[in-house]
Parts: C-alpha cells; sequence; structure tokens
C-alpha cells in the first residue's frame, strides 16, 4: 500500500541553525500539508500546498517558515532560524484533492532544538 | 474557527469491554469530521469519518462513531476492545471544501488483559 514517508525520522540541532524537513508524498496526491504536535499539546496545522504554492497557512507559519517541492517527488519544509519553541514533532500529509478527501499521514519527525 | 474538545487524555479499559471515547466540537459552519489514530512509531491512520448523510459511521475494524448536530458530538465506540486497540486516538474536524484539520488532543486508549 503507498504510503507517506519522512526523513529523518529525529533531527537534532542548535537554536539558530536552518532544518530542512522531509517528506515523500504517495504519488499521484496533489495537495500536501504540514503539522506539528509540541508534547503533549494538539496537532497543529502549519500549512498546505497545492499547484506549487501555498494554498493555505496558519498563524504559526511565519517568515521563518517556507515549503518546497523541489522536484516533484519530495515536499519539504524548512524552517530557517530555529528556536526552543520549535521544538516539535512535524508530520507531513498528502490528499488526492481537497475538502472530503482523506489525508495520508507520514510517521513524524522529531526536532529537537537545543 | 473551529475547535475540537476531546475531555478524556487516557481511558484504561479491559479486553473484551466497551469503550466510549468522547469528541466534541465547535464551529459556526458545517464540517467534516474524522477519527484518526495512531500506533506507536507510525503516522495518522484515518480511522472513520462524517461528511454527510448516515449519521453512523463505522470503520473496518469494529469502531463506530456518530454524529449528533444538536449535542455537537462525534463519540467514537467499540462494543468489545482488543489489546491492539491500545493506540492514541485523534478526533479531528475540517470546514466542510477546505483543507485544514483541526485536532483534538487525544486519547490514550489503554487496553489491558
Amino acid at each position: 500500500e503507498p504510503e507517506v514517508t519522512q526523513t529523518p525520522s529525529h533531527q537534532v540541532t542548535q537554536m539558530g541553525q536552518e532544518v530542512i524537513l522531509r517528506c515523500v508524498p504517495i504519488s499521484n496526491h496533489l495537495y500536501f500539508y504540514w503539522y506539528r504536535q509540541i508534547l503533549g499539546q494538539k496537532v497543529e496545522f502549519l500549512v498546505s500546498f497545492y499547484n506549487n504554492e501555498i494554498s493555505e497557512k496558519s498563524e504559526i507559519f511565519d517568515d521563518q517558515f517556507s515549503v518546497e517541492r523541489p522536484d516533484g517527488s519530495n515536499f519539504t519544509l524548512k524552517i530557517r532560524s530555529t528556536k526552543l519553541e520549535d521544538s516539535a514533532m512535524y508530520f507531513c500529509a498528502s490528499s488526492e484533492a481537497r475538502g472530503a478527501y482523506e489525508q495520508y499521514f507520514g510517521p513524524g519527525t522529531r526536532l529537537t532544538v537545543t | 474557527a473551529q475547535s475540537v474538545t476531546q475531555l478524556d487524555s487516557q481511558v484504561p479499559v479491559f479486553e473484551e469491554a466497551p469503550v466510549e471515547l468522547r469528541c466534541n466540537y465547535s464551529s459556526s459552519v458545517s464540517v467534516y469530521l474524522f477519527w484518526y489514530v495512531q500506533y506507536p512509531n507510525q503516522g495518522l491512520q484515518l480511522l472513520l469519518k462524517y461528511l454527510s448523510g448516515s449519521t453512523l459511521v463505522e470503520s473496518i475494524n469494529g469502531f463506530e462513531a456518530e454524529f449528533n448536530k444538536s449535542q455537537t458530538s462525534f463519540h467514537l465506540r467499540k462494543p468489545s476492545v482488543h489489546i491492539s486497540d491500545t493506540a492514541e486516538y485523534f478526533c479531528a474536524v475540517s470546514r466542510t471544501g477546505f483543507q485544514k484539520l483541526v485536532f483534538g488532543t487525544g486519547t490514550r486508549l489503554l487496553v489491558s488483559p
């Protein structure tokens, strides 16, 4: 069964460093998403991406964050200058279409900022 | 804006007992409702969803949820749980026609023999 994959599974970085989290969505999906879950808190929507542009983003997704689909298969989340409060589990998801269609989630990348 | 409340952070239950995981939502517009499950070290998997029509929806592994508009609830039930049902369960809503999922804080279901 096709699945969303994410690398790395765990990333440790120092405050102020740039990180890139990578995701390979399911191949025929058109919509891509990033969510995050700070330990003990809710899973929060960050951004959705369609047709090579951001279709929706949350207040969390400020100028420190960017997304890209560089090569037609990968979908990346970049954090330009990490802060301690960026430590969280980051989930990538993809779906065939918007709205009612199921979002398929990856296993997540645990980001630890020290 | 939409919000989801899962009042129970953890629900311990014995194997073969019934269980109900509670979910209440708040929205001024029509929504879709979802239950996702997360097994240890895995991503979120869709368990079931309510889009429209019959208010009772079922999953392939025996779970069911009922959409109650007047009580703004979407509780998840199973009449007899297995050890393998031990996982974190997340209730989520999305505004109809939109993509963003709004999640509750999750309920950890612990099934013991």
